[in-house]
């Protein structure tokens, strides 16, 4: 069982916004940074969001990430098919003195 | 651009110890501190630990007693030990440049693109 809690699944037609889930603990989403990866089918993971809502240069802004208290969220704004993939968070847990993630959630554009 | 290869052998035998070695090319390893992570076929991604260019670690709880990550700042590498593996432990391994601070450790910006490591006899 992950330290992070996501949804296993999400869907949307194309066009729509999606939100996804990331629920953690005050030992790592509450007070340290969360991350976002995309792993597209077959590929290795790529950073999407860092630092709780910042984006790397070349990730487009329908991609958006927030957090507040113990949970975060990524948002998928304008959901293209490009979009399919399996999505992470990830934080550093205090507690434990690792990284940990949530057991991801696979996106399906409808 | 920072670009991470992983390297070792595809398949290990049960009780025995799996190697693998990422190197660093683009960029200099020191100044960060460097992850490996680990999915199993069709599951989800499972962070295994990091060290800094200075040698400082982190492990996995879960992974703890069985791993050794190393340095080699002379060849722009680093490593993962795992010993005494069995079939939990097949997996596509992936080694990342991590962050620059231990306030940021999980920012994950540079991949390789992995490796499957079988573990069979």
């Amino acid at each position: 069982q992950s330290a992070l809690t996501q949804p296993p699944s999400a869907s949307a037609t194309p066009g729509q916004r999606i939100t996804i889930s990331c629920s953690g603990s005050s030992s790592n989403i509450g007070t340290n940074f969360v991350y976002w990866y995309q792993q597209l089918p077959g590929t290795a993971p790529t950073l999407l969001i860092y630092r709780n809502h910042q984006r790397p240069s070349g990730v487009p802004d329908r991609f958006s990430g927030s957090k507040s208290g113990t949970s975060a969220s990524l948002a998928i704004s304008g959901l293209r098919s490009e979009d399919e993939a399996d999505y992470y968070c990830a934080a550093w847990d205090d507690s434990l003195s690792g990284v940990v993630f949530g057991g991801g959630t696979k996106v399906a554009v409808l | 651009q920072v670009q991470l290869q992983e390297s070792g052998p595809g398949l290990v035998k049960p009780s025995e110890t799996l190697s693998l070695t990422c190197t660093v090319s683009g960029g200099s390893i020191s100044s960060y501190y460097w992850s490996w992570m680990r999915q199993p076929p069709g599951k989800g991604l499972e962070w295994i630990g990091n060290i800094h260019y200075s040698g400082t670690t982190y492990y996995s709880p879960s992974l703890k007693s069985r791993v050794t990550i190393s340095v080699d700042m002379s060849r722009n590498q680093f490593s993962l030990k795992l010993n005494f593996v069995t079939a939990a432990d097949t997996a596509v391994y992936y080694c990342a440049r991590d962050s620059y601070s231990h306030s940021y450790i999980g920012w994950f910006d540079f991949w390789g693109q992995g490796i499957l490591v079988t573990v069979s006899s």
